[in-house]
C-alpha cells in the first residue's frame, strides 16, 4: 500500500503557482520522497526527489518539512501542459515505486 | 539519447491466447522494471530486474506471467494464457543507479493490452 496521502484533485490558474501537498507521516529516516506525474495515458514522468533538504530543478521545487512528515511540490508557473495526475511516492529500499491514487491537477486558462 | 521503448503500443487478443510484450531500456541501465495499470486501478509494480537477474518479482500476479531479460538488455513479458482481467496498460521503466533511495526511473510509453 502507498505510504502517502494526497488530495484527489486540485485546480490552478495558468501562470500561477501550483502547490501540491503530500502527507507521509510514517516515512523512515532513509526513505526518499519522489514526485512523478502522468499526463493523460503516457508513461509516468519523474519530476523531483529529496531526502531532507528542499530541492529545486528546472521543473519544480520540493519543500520537505523539518520532521519529514509532509512535503509540497511547487510548480512555479503552471501551464496547461502541466495538467496531469501527480504522484507523491516514498521510495522503499527495494527501489520499486508504489503509486497511490495521486492528485489530479487541472490547470485552467 | 533514446528513451525507454516498448513494443507493441497496442495489442488486442482473445482470451486464452498468448501475448509477448517487449521493453528496451535506456542503454547502460542495469535496472529494469515492469508495472501495469488495470482498469480503474492504480499503477502496480510487477517485477524488477538487475541486469539479467530478477531482483524482486513480488508483484507478479500469477504463473501465467513470465518475464525474461536475457543478456541483461531488453526484456519480455509473456502472458499465457491471457485472461480478461489482464487488460490494461503495461509500463516498463529503467534506471541507472541502485544506491538506496536515489533512483530515478525512466518510463516507456506503455503497451495497451486488451483481452476480449
Amino acid at each position: 500500500d502507498a505510504k502517502t496521502t494526497q488530495p484527489p484533485s486540485m485546480d490552478c490558474a495558468e501562470g500561477r503557482a501550483a502547490n501540491l501537498p503530500c502527507n507521509h507521516s510514517t516515512i523512515s529516516g532513509n526513505e526518499y520522497v519522489y514526485w512523478y506525474r502522468q499526463i493523460h495515458s503516457q508513461g509516468p514522468q519523474y519530476i523531483i526527489h529529496g531526502l531532507k533538504n528542499n530541492e529545486t530543478n528546472e521543473m519544480a521545487s520540493l519543500i520537505i518539512t523539518e520532521d519529514r512528515k509532509s512535503s509540497t511540490l511547487i510548480l512555479p508557473h503552471a501551464t496547461l501542459r502541466d495538467t496531469a495526475v501527480y504522484y507523491c511516492i516514498v521510495l522503499l529500499y527495494t527501489d520499486k515505486l508504489i503509486f497511490g491514487t495521486g492528485t489530479r491537477l487541472q490547470v485552467f486558462p | 539519447e533514446a528513451g525507454v521503448t516498448q513494443f507493441p503500443s497496442h495489442s488486442v487478443i482473445e482470451k486464452g491466447q498468448t501475448v509477448t510484450l517487449r521493453c528496451d531500456p535506456i542503454s547502460g541501465h542495469d535496472n529494469l522494471y515492469w508495472y501495469r495499470r488495470v482498469m480503474g486501478k492504480e499503477i502496480k509494480f510487477l517485477l524488477h530486474f538487475v541486469k539479467e537477474s530478477k531482483q524482486d518479482e513480488s508483484g507478479m500476479p500469477n504463473n501465467r506471467f513470465l518475464a525474461e531479460r536475457t543478456g541483461g538488455t531488453y526484456s519480455t513479458l509473456k502472458v499465457q494464457p491471457a485472461e480478461l482481467e489482464d487488460s490494461g496498460v503495461y509500463f516498463c521503466a529503467s534506471s541507472q543507479e541502485m544506491a538506496g533511495g536515489n533512483n530515478e526511473q525512466f518510463f516507456g510509453p506503455g503497451t495497451r493490452l486488451t483481452v476480449l
